[in-house]
């Protein structure tokens, strides 16, 4: 069974940083592309940053580009999410995802919050 | 971009009846490239159809989804008292892969 469990959020002021961890098991991680996807309160859902299953080719939201560095370590069956420069508007609930094609998300996990607020 | 939007917000319906949840895209998307996940409250998202039309792996085929170009529909034959979720439709062939804001079915 896949399991994907998000770890790392917290309260943060605007202009700090963050590290966020999705942990996999119950399937081959370092074959799966991984996304993270987020949803701010009372809003829609939105895709925030892709990287490929080896680590080689990430992609980015125009919206968080600059700001935010994806990574994986596939011995530990982890990927990150680095956020610097959070601003309010990041506040949101961050999911991890599977995206082996770049098209659908096949697997999520529970999310963990982000609040960026002073 | 393209902008998903979803009707109704909120969906009242009793258990046995028939749901039918619309997405409609501000333009079309190509190859029917439209997916459909449900959302219950605690739990992790649930990819339910994927290509408009096909079920993921062990979706029951009570849930079904149609439609091409901007409108689509996801249809639940007969409501389930597990089926009461938030429903998101994603569409995933323009970059940036966007999503609708949800609509929630609720028991009546």
């Amino acid at each position: 069974e896949v399991q994907l469990l998000e770890s790392g959020g917290g309260l943060v002021q605007p202009g700090g940083s963050l590290r966020l961890s999705c942990a996999a098991s119950g399937f081959t991680f370092s074959t799966y592309a991984m996304s993270w996807v987020r949803q701010a309160p009372g809003k829609g859902l939105e895709w925030v940053s892709r990287i490929t299953g080896s680590g080689a080719y990430t992609s980015y939201a125009d919206s968080v580009k600059g700001r935010f560095t994806i990574s994986r370590d596939n011995s530990k069956n982890t990927v990150y999410l680095q956020m610097n420069s959070l601003r309010a508007e990041d506040t949101a609930v961050y999911y991890c995802a599977t995206d082996p094609r770049g098209w659908y998300f096949d697997h999520w996990g529970l999310g963990t919050l982000v609040t960026v607020s002073s | 971009e393209i902008v998903l939007t979803q009707s109704p917000g909120t969906l009242s319906l009793s258990p046995g009846e028939r749901a039918t949840l619309s997405c409609r895209a501000s333009q079309s998307v190509s190859s029917s490239y439209l997916a459909w996940y449900q959302h219950k409250r605690g739990q992790a998202l649930r990819l339910l159809i994927f290509g408009a039309s096909s079920r993921a792996t062990g979706i029951p085929d009570r849930f079904s989804g149609s439609g091409s170009g901007t409108d689509f529909t996801l249809t639940i034959s007969r409501l389930e008292p597990e089926d009461f979720a938030v429903y998101y439709c994603q569409q995933y062939g323009i970059s940036p892969r966007t999503f609708g804001q949800g609509t929630k079915v609720e028991i009546k």
